[in-house]
């Protein structure tokens, strides 16, 4: 079966530094990989998205991540951190003959001023 | 892109009650699904709305419990029966267009509070 583990519960990062979001995963076959953000009292936005090709992964808002096969790891990161940035975030996976989309527990970003 | 519109945004409800969640896609959307959010929890699928014939349930999750209809392509209600207060979470309700590696789109949730 299917999982993704986020490790942190929270990250703090000050603001213009850069942040990394862990994320691993475990799924039989490829992995579609997937991070999504969720601002209070809203629902999840999708930030970017692994399916295959190239492994660095840039998506919305300045956000990239990179896809690690041989760690199974798909860490979410930003070079430079925004207030803004400060919201709920989740990694998900999906198995390539699963229809169903998995998420981990997610990872509450804090960008300190 | 779509917009996926989901009321009520927050209800309080008594406990043996019921409370129907409903979910509107501005497009028609290949899949839509329904995810519970318990308080300081992930997301959990609870099951996936099929246009014009039954849901297909998560383990744990029961058609008694949790009838969903999908009249179409751009409608799913979900509805929470005899609610106790456990059932207390956010539920949000997600489409997808094309095939399985295309990205979901999510409602803004509907926060539910069972006294």
């Amino acid at each position: 079966a299917q999982s993704v583990a986020q490790p942190e519960d929270q990250v703090n990062v000050a603001e213009g530094n850069p942040l990394t979001v862990k994320c691993t995963y475990s799924v039989s076959g490829n992995p579609y990989l997937f991070w999504y953000v969720q601002y209070p009292n809203r629902g999840l936005q999708f930030l970017l998205k692994y399916i295959t090709g190239d492994n660095l992964v840039k998506g919305s808002y300045g956000f990239e991540a990179e896809f690690n096969k041989s760690q199974t790891s798909f860490h979410l990161k930003k070079p430079s951190a925004l207030v803004s940035d400060s919201a709920l975030y989740f990694c998900a996976v999906r198995a390539n003959r699963d229809d169903k989309i998995i998420f981990g527990k997610g990872t509450r970003l804090h960008i300190l001023p | 892109s779509a917009v996926i519109s989901q009321k009520p945004s927050r209800d309080i409800c008594q406990r043996g009650t019921s409370l129907t969640i409903q979910c509107q896609v501005d497009s028609q959307v290949t899949m839509m699904f329904w995810y519970r959010q318990q308080p300081g929890q992930s997301l959990t699928l609870i099951a996936t709305a099929n246009q014009g014939s039954e849901a297909t349930y998560e383990s744990g999750f029961v058609i008694d419990k949790f009838p969903i209809s999908r009249p179409n392509l751009t409608f799913s209600t979900l509805t929470v029966s005899n609610m106790s207060p456990e059932d207390s979470s956010i539920y949000l309700c997600s489409g997808r267009f094309g095939g399985a590696n295309e990205k979901l789109f999510f409602g803004s949730g509907t926060q539910l509070s069972v006294l």
